[in-house]
């Protein structure tokens, strides 16, 4: 099945800076990814998808890159804000219908 | 986008009794999911809620604890049956894939509480 993890549990970021969220995969036949972030007392949003045959996709201050090679992915968000504190969770997709999340890391943004 | 809702949104229960969680999407969908997302975890799926027939549960998950219904294309119900505390977790409906989207949306969540 598919594993997903993301590197840190935690990250905390000044305002007005850009942050990195990072996710590893295991399954190389995964073929979709969603980036979702969850407010507290929230159900998840979601924030911005890639597909495989793509490397990078860019949203409204947000960039998903990917990389195949290593079966990693991350999330950067330009100038956060305070409204960006949050946990963040990656999930893929292999082909089938079925999601499987990371971990979920937590951004807190510091005024 | 599809806009999902919940009922209740929150509840505090006895062990040994049942809640009904209500599902509700503003649009026709064919895949609707149930998640399970514990205190501080991430999101473990459920079951697969299918209309017309009966419900495909993930391993360590079975029907006679999580009867699901599906009665029409907006609409699933999840019941928790026999609670105990360890059931105390939020509740998640979730639509989405193919045909009707790429993306999966998420309900807002019916946080449960079983003393």
């Amino acid at each position: 099945g598919e594993s997903v993890g993301l590197h840190l549990p935690t990250l905390s970021v000044q305002e007005g800076d850009n942050s990195i969220i990072n996710c590893a995969y295991s399954n190389s036949a995964s073929d979709y990814f969603i980036w979702y972030k969850q407010e507290s007392g929230k159900g998840p949003q979601f924030i911005i998808d890639i597909r495989s045959n793509m490397d990078k996709r860019q949203g409204q201050r947000v960039t998903v890159l990917l990389n195949k090679t290593v079966k990693h992915l991350s999330l950067q968000i330009a100038a956060t804000q305070p409204g960006d504190s949050a946990v963040y969770f990656c999930a893929a997709r292999a082909g089938d219908y079925k999601l499987s999340f990371g971990a979920g890391t937590t951004v807190t943004v510091r005024a | 986008s599809a806009v999902i809702s919940q009922k209740p949104s929150r509840d505090i229960c006895q062990r040994g009794t049942s809640l009904t969680i209500q599902c509700q999407v503003d649009s026709q969908v064919t895949m609707m999911f149930w998640y399970r997302q514990q205190p501080g975890q991430s999101l473990t799926l459920i079951a697969t809620a299918n209309q017309g027939s009966e419900a495909t549960y993930e391993s360590g998950f079975v029907i006679d604890k999580f009867p699901i219904s599906r009665p029409n294309l907006t609409f699933s119900t999840l019941t928790v049956s026999n609670m105990s505390p360890e059931d105390s977790s939020i509740y998640l409906c979730s639509v989405g894939g193919l045909p009707e989207y790429n993306e999966q949306f998420f309900g807002p969540g019916t946080r449960l509480t079983v003393l």
